[in-house]
């Protein structure tokens, strides 16, 4: 079964609102959760990496005050896009790592497809 | 992390092995070689991983050769709900992140 879960599955809004994106590690605790986006027909890019209660560190191009990111607990990250414009539509996947049983563990999400009109 | 090198894309027929390749001729030591796949508008679901041993699952086999500069991940009977882009991607276990490359795109079809 899933071990990763995010919420929402799809979102469509209006230019200029905020969306926020939830994260959860379903049965393990997530020390280091990760962000990626993906555009039609493109690899998935990493937007940035967040550990536990700490300051999430953002990838060179990715604005850190339009994408804000939570990591307030083991099991839960969240990602608000702020003022989305169209250009931002896009398919937003989180990661979560940790120990899961025995082994260091890195799964993903199901994905949040997010469309600003 | 090292780079890697896959196909573009590759064709299964149903029911038959599928052996996808990918080359990291600069693998280092420390690195592992972990595949992924994504299916169409879903997240990557994790395959296997290995350091340089042969590994196998439930899901696939991953046959890394002795230089450990190339693998082959093997579906021993690909069905069609393996069409996928797989990723294969070399990093050091519990460090860096995972980076996505294009991957290949395997279609498998009756």
């Amino acid at each position: 079964g899933a071990v990763v879960s995010q919420h929402p599955s799809r979102v469509i809004c209006k230019s200029g609102t905020s969306v926020k994106i939830e994260c959860r590690s379903l049965d393990f605790q997530a020390t280091t959760m990760f962000w990626y986006r993906q555009f039609p027909k493109q690899s998935l890019m990493l937007m940035a990496t967040s550990n536990e209660g700490s300051k999430a560190t953002y990838e060179q191009g990715v604005e850190k005050d339009k994408f804000l990111i939570n990591h307030a607990s083991l099991t839960l990250s969240t990602l608000t896009v702020t003022s989305a414009h169209p250009e931002d539509s896009s398919f937003y996947i989180c990661s979560a790592r940790g120990q899961r049983g025995n082994q260091e563990t890195q799964y993903f999400g199901p994905g949040t497809r997010l469309l600003v009109l | 992390d090292a780079k890697t090198t896959q196909p573009t894309s590759m064709d299964c027929a149903e029911g038959r092995a599928a052996n996808l390749p990918c080359n990291h001729s600069t693998i280092s030591g420390n690195e592992y070689v972990y595949w992924y796949r994504q299916i169409h508008s879903q997240g990557p679901q994790y395959i296997i991983h290995g350091l340089k041993n042969n590994e196998t699952n439930e899901m696939a086999s991953l046959i890394i050769t002795e230089d450990r500069k190339s693998s082959t991940l093997i579906l021993p009977h690909a069905t069609l709900r393996d069409t996928a882009v797989y990723y294969c991607i070399v990093r050091v276990e519990g460090y860096s992140t995972l980076t996505f490359g294009k991957g290949t795109m395997l279609l498998v079809s009756p």
